[in-house]
């Protein structure tokens, strides 16, 4: 089975860090991804990680671990325009690349 | 703007009615995925065309559903006799490689 686990919802406020953690069970691996999307909008691509460690891009890092079906998506130096929902999407083994979703995380930045 | 478009944006029909979305991809793009998201849930895989030849479909696609890529450009998804349930947003992403980029989607309400 597919399964994808990461919190509903969370509350930040505006300068300080926040970790999304997701975790997944998969019938197969080949990449893992953290999309952002705003309300009514499309996701956009954040971040891709295939092997285990960190991946910082700017104000975004993201984190994975194989062996623990684990991730994580860190946001530094939050601002306002980050209250969104991060969706944490696993590829599967298949060929075709298709995206396997979380629910995704409804992160609310406070000022 | 990621490059993807996707036409109508909002689609109000009855149930019973047929509806017709229409996705343009990036032009060099060679994959082309569908998928649907409802209220609060991350997007679903519906069905994949790697150019013209449509390799993979999702259960979720009954025979209510159809989809064509017919030049290996853009791409139409058809639902026959619409009903209440299938109201959600149709999300169109085109990829070459890792990251999909989503067009803006096509939000659709039966009533």
């Amino acid at each position: 089975g597919q399964n994808i686990d990461q919190p509903t919802e969370m509350t930040a406020t505006e300068g300080a860090i926040v970790q999304i953690n997701c975790t997944y069970q998969t019938s197969g691996f080949n990449g893992l991804f953290w999309y952002q999307q705003h309300a009514g909008e499309a996701p956009t691509f954040l971040s891709y990680n295939v092997l285990d460690g960190l991946e910082e891009k700017g104000r975004f890092s993201s984190f994975l671990s194989r062996s623990k079906g684990y991730s994580y998506l860190l946001l530094k130096e939050l601002q306002m325009k980050d209250s969104a929902s991060y969706l944490c999407v696993v590829r599967g083994s298949s060929n075709t690349g298709k995206l396997i979703f979380g629910q995704g995380t409804t992160l609310q930045v406070k000022p | 703007d990621t490059g993807v478009s996707q036409d109508p944006r909002h689609k109000i029909t009855k149930r019973g009615q047929n509806v017709t979305f229409r996705c343009d991809p990036i032009s060099e793009h060679n994959r082309l995925y569908w998928y649907r998201q409802t209220l609060g849930q991350g997007p679903e895989f519906l069905t994949y065309f790697q150019n013209e030849a449509q390799l993979e479909k999702s259960r979720l696609l009954s025979d209510r559903f159809s989809a064509e890529r017919p030049k290996g450009s853009f791409s139409t998804l058809e639902i026959q006799r619409t009903e209440q349930g299938d109201s959600a947003m149709y999300l169109c992403a085109s990829s070459s490689h890792n990251e999909q980029f989503f067009g803006p989607g096509t939000r659709l309400t039966v009533l």
